[in-house]
């Protein structure tokens, strides 16, 4: 089956900075890979995702890139705010309706 | 995108006793998901709930400890049954036909 890993489990950044999380699959016939954030106490929300048929999405602050070749993916999120501040998860699978693997999930600390 | 809810969203059990969780999607969906999330961790999937059939279980998950209906395609129960404080979790469902969207979850614990 499918496994993901993410890195890192914990990133502090000051705010206005550029945080940038890792992940990497393992079955090459995921096609799908969504990100979630997820405040305490909240569920998790998609904030992004990516398709295998392209290699970068940007929507507005956040981006994720994919390396189909590498079997990873990252979200990169510029300019920092204190509210970015979540445990994000990344996950994959092989069809957008299908169940999903996570990653173990990273917490994002932004410091005013 | 759907609209998920869950009920109850908290509740505190005896060990032994059995808890149902109820999902409700806004819009009919092919399939839906049973998470469970121990605090601090990553979501570990339960098992799928297939409307019309039997749910597929992860390893580790069996259908004598979390029985799973699935009536419609926008509803479905989870049930943790002859509960023990190691059920402690917060069990979430999710469904979507273009990405998984979540419940708000179930905050259980077992005394």
């Amino acid at each position: 089956g499918e496994n993901v890993e993410q890195h890192p489990s914990t990133l502090s950044v000051q705010e206005g900075d550029s945080a940038v999380i890792k992940c990497t699959y393992s079955d090459s016939a995921s096609n799908y890979f969504p990100w979630y954030k997820q405040e305490l106490g909240k569920r998790p929300q998609l904030i992004i995702d990516i398709r295998s048929n392209v290699g970068e999405k940007k929507d507005q602050r956040i981006a994720v890139t994919l390396n189909k070749t590498a079997k990873h993916f990252s979200l990169h999120i510029t300019e920092t705010q204190p509210e970015d501040s979540a445990v994000y998860f990344c996950a994959a699978t092989n069809n957008a309706g299908n169940m999903l693997t996570f990653g173990g999930g990273t917490r994002l600390m932004v410091k005013p | 995108s759907a609209v998920i809810s869950q009920k109850p969203s908290r509740d505190i059990c005896q060990r032994g006793t059995s808890l149902t969780i109820q999902c409700q999607v806004d819009s009919q969906v092919t399939m839906m998901f049973w998470y469970r999330q121990q605090p601090g961790q990553s979501l570990t999937l339960i098992a799928t709930a297939n409307q019309g059939s039997e749910a597929t279980y992860e390893s580790g998950f069996v259908i004598d400890k979390f029985p799973i209906s699935r009536p419609n395609l926008t509803f479905s129960t989870l049930t943790v049954s002859n509960m023990s404080p190691e059920d402690s979790s917060i069990y979430l469902c999710s469904g979507g036909e273009n990405t998984q969207y979540f419940g708000p979850g179930t905050r259980l614990t077992v005394l």
